[in-house]
């Protein structure tokens, strides 16, 4: 089965700087999907950024942007210009490939701060 | 983006009695819809996943009798919780995937389910 890992509880930065979140994951499979979910205090899951596992290119969304490396199996959330809006819950899911349940597998979640 | 509705919101129930919880795709057909408990300050967990027109498949050790998953239309999923006790008190997430059954999954609301 798959597992999903985030060494992070909970990190604290002061705003305008960057910040990097830590995922790593376990998969025997080749093709597969990978995210990065917000969830802030009103707890409604915000997708951040998704990432095709067979795409060497980093995914990039604004301010949000991610270092996948495939053979470490390791997917780390870079956010720059960190902003006191970005103060949530985050987490890494991994999604089987398409043919299976496609159901999305979580990490235990970072707390991120951004203090003013 | 897609809109998924999950209703209610917040509910409070007696000890032995049963909840319904709504989870519905407004602007798109969900042929599958999974259905995730979480605990405070920890990750989601996955419940079941249901699929519209058969029975749901839920996760090891998550109670089918306890917890009856409907998916009867291609818009609707519901979740009922049967004669909940306190420990049933959390906050339960659905989410579901369009009918071109792409990665991408849209997230409801969320139910905190408080049981007294």
């Amino acid at each position: 089965a798959q597992t999903v890992t985030q060494s992070q509880p909970e990190m604290s930065v002061q705003e305008a700087e960057t910040v990097t979140l830590s995922c790593t994951y376990d998969t025997s499979e080749n093709n597969y999907y990978l995210f990065w979910y917000k969830q802030p205090p009103s707890r409604q899951m915000i997708l951040v950024i998704r990432q095709e596992a067979y795409k060497q290119q980093n995914a990039t969304e604004n301010r949000f942007s991610v270092n996948f490396q495939k053979a470490a199996k390791s997917f780390s959330l870079k956010i720059s210009d960190s902003q006191l809006g970005d103060t949530a819950m985050y987490f890494c899911a991994f999604m089987e490939p398409s043919g299976g349940a496609q159901k999305l597998v979580f990490g235990q979640g970072t707390r991120l701060t951004i203090n003013p | 983006g897609a809109v998924v509705s999950q209703h209610p919101s917040r509910v409070i129930c007696k000890s032995g009695t049963s909840v319904k919880i709504e989870c519905r795709s407004l602007d798109f057909q969900a042929t599958t819809m999974f259905w995730y408990r979480q605990f405070p300050k920890k990750s989601l967990m996955l419940m079941a996943t249901s699929n519209e027109g058969s029975k749901a498949t839920y996760e090891q050790g998550v109670e089918k009798d306890k917890f009856l998953i409907n998916h009867a239309s291609l818009t609707l999923s519901t979740l009922t919780v049967t004669s909940a006790h306190p420990e049933d008190s959390s906050f339960y997430i659905c989410s579901a995937r369009d009918w071109g059954g792409n990665e991408k999954l849209f997230f409801g609301s969320g139910t905190q389910l408080s049981v007294l």
